[in-house]
């Protein structure tokens, strides 16, 4: 069965510096990956999928994500941070046919 | 840009009784989920449901819960004797296809006391 694991439950940053979250995923098949993103007390929100297209998928926000079967990897980054960008990110798996399947979550902190 | 709907956005409830949260799915999807989130854990997957009929569900997901969508736009979870440790964040979640990506709801906190 597909899963992630997301390296670094906490990360922080300063604001203006780069952000990068860890996500490795374990499919037996070539994988849908996505990442989300939840603001306090709010829902889940999409912020880039990978479905087989291009390996360097854009996002909302400025955030990009590089998905690399050599290294099962699909982290996400941003180039500068901002103060906004503070939240919960959650890196996600789905298999065709199968149901999506989350990691365990990073809280992103952003210091001014 | 549509929108999942989900309400109550919170609820609370007496251990031992019976809750239904509802979602408002979006009009043209066909796949229907329900995850939820305890505080502070990770997102976990409940079950999904297409073509009237669950297509898959997790160990999570035992014969206290149900599904339904009753009447082409609801998508409900019922709970029939809630326990303590059902208190957690329930998300409900649509897609026009598998794997394509779901559109999530805003939550609904449920808390047993």
């Amino acid at each position: 069965a597909q899963s992630v694991t997301q390296l670094g439950s906490h990360v922080s940053v300063s604001e203006g510096a780069l952000v990068l979250l860890r996500c490795n995923y374990s499919s037996s098949v070539p994988p849908y990956l996505f990442w989300y993103v939840q603001y306090p007390n709010q829902g889940l929100q999409l912020l880039l999928k990978y479905t087989s297209a291009a390996t360097l998928v854009k996002g909302i926000n400025g955030f990009e994500a590089e998905f690399k079967k050599s290294e099962t990897s699909f982290h996400l980054t941003k180039p500068s941070a901002h103060m906004s960008d503070a939240a919960e990110y959650f890196c996600a798996v789905s298999e065709g046919n199968n149901d999506m399947r989350f990691g365990a979550g990073t809280r992103l902190t952003v210091k001014p | 840009e549509p929108e999942v709907t989900q309400t109550p956005s919170h609820q609370v409830t007496q251990m031992g009784q019976e809750v239904i949260l509802r979602c408002v799915p979006i009009s043209n999807h066909l796949y229907f989920y329900w995850y939820r989130q305890i505080l502070g854990q990770k997102v976990e997957f409940l079950v999904s449901f297409y073509n009237n009929e669950i297509s898959e569900k997790s160990e999570i997901f035992d014969d206290q819960f149900s599904v339904e969508r009753p009447d082409g736009s609801n998508f409900t979870l019922k709970i029939r004797s809630t326990k303590l440790e059902d208190s957690a964040m329930y998300f409900c979640a649509s897609s026009d296809r598998r794997a394509g990506g779901y559109t999530f709801g805003s939550g609904t906190r449920l808390t047993v006391v």
